[in-house]
């Protein structure tokens, strides 16, 4: 079945524009992530969503930064007035749940996108 | 703080030999500890997790809570293992869960 996908695959912008990053879930998925993926930084975790609700926002790097979820399914990432240190792979994930073992917590990740802060 | 650490940014073994990638944490609460890994021109998977108790791929990983520490380990290296690999920490609190990454592992299997 069709996996997480996730849009644009690249986008370069200038620095203090804002950009929107998009991701959707496997079908079905109540759960989902975003991370950021930096040459500095490593695979750093940021916001996750249970439904359209975010617990928990505090990862999130600067208030430049939101993200929503609608209809418990597509989600977005805005980042904005974007700064060359936004400059990352973004990536989306989703799972069944969020705990309950193997079979329902397995986060499937997105294929990322590549955001370049000119 | 929270922290994963994985002393080795690359590993290089020739196929066939016994791998170990190292990871080690500080959390004070109740650990739950995952490998993922990277294929080249791969997306990120899930490779094991502690609680599973499992072997995949021939990998396993054991969680020592005493030295804190959840290696990974092979005791016959492919040249398909070659890859990058994250060890990574999950952690509940009343806001709900979190994650931390270690800075990861490229393991490269020669032949």
């Amino acid at each position: 079945g069709a996996g997480v996908s996730q849009s644009p695959s690249n986008k370069v912008t200038e620095k203090g524009k804002d950009v929107e990053l998009r991701c959707d879930p496997i079908s079905g998925h109540t759960a989902l992530y975003w991370y950021r993926q930096s040459l500095g930084q490593g695979l750093e975790f940021l916001i996750y969503f249970q439904g359209n609700s975010a617990p928990d926002k505090s990862g999130l790097p600067s208030d430049r930064f939101s993200a929503e979820r609608t209809g418990g399914s597509v989600s977005t990432l805005t980042i904005q007035r974007t700064q060359q240190e936004d400059s990352a792979v973004y990536l989306c994930a989703s799972s069944l749940a969020t705990s309950g073992g193997a079979i329902t917590d397995t986060q499937y990740f997105g294929p990322g996108t590549r955001l370049t802060v000119l | 703080a929270q922290r994963v650490t994985q002393p080795e940014k690359l590993l290089s073994v020739f196929k066939g030999a016994p791998v170990e990638l190292k990871c080690n944490y500080s959390y004070s609460g109740s650990p739950e500890l995952f490998w993922y890994v990277q294929y080249s021109r791969q997306r990120l998977q899930l490779l094991l997790r502690h609680i599973s108790r499992e072997s995949i791929k021939g990998f396993t990983a054991d969680l020592n809570k005493g030295e804190t520490s959840f290696h990974l380990k092979k005791p016959f290296a492919q040249e398909e293992d070659s890859a990058m690999y994250y060890c990574a920490l999950r952690m509940w609190d009343n806001y709900g869960q979190n994650f931390v990454f270690g800075p990861g592992t490229r393991l490269s299997v020669l032949p």
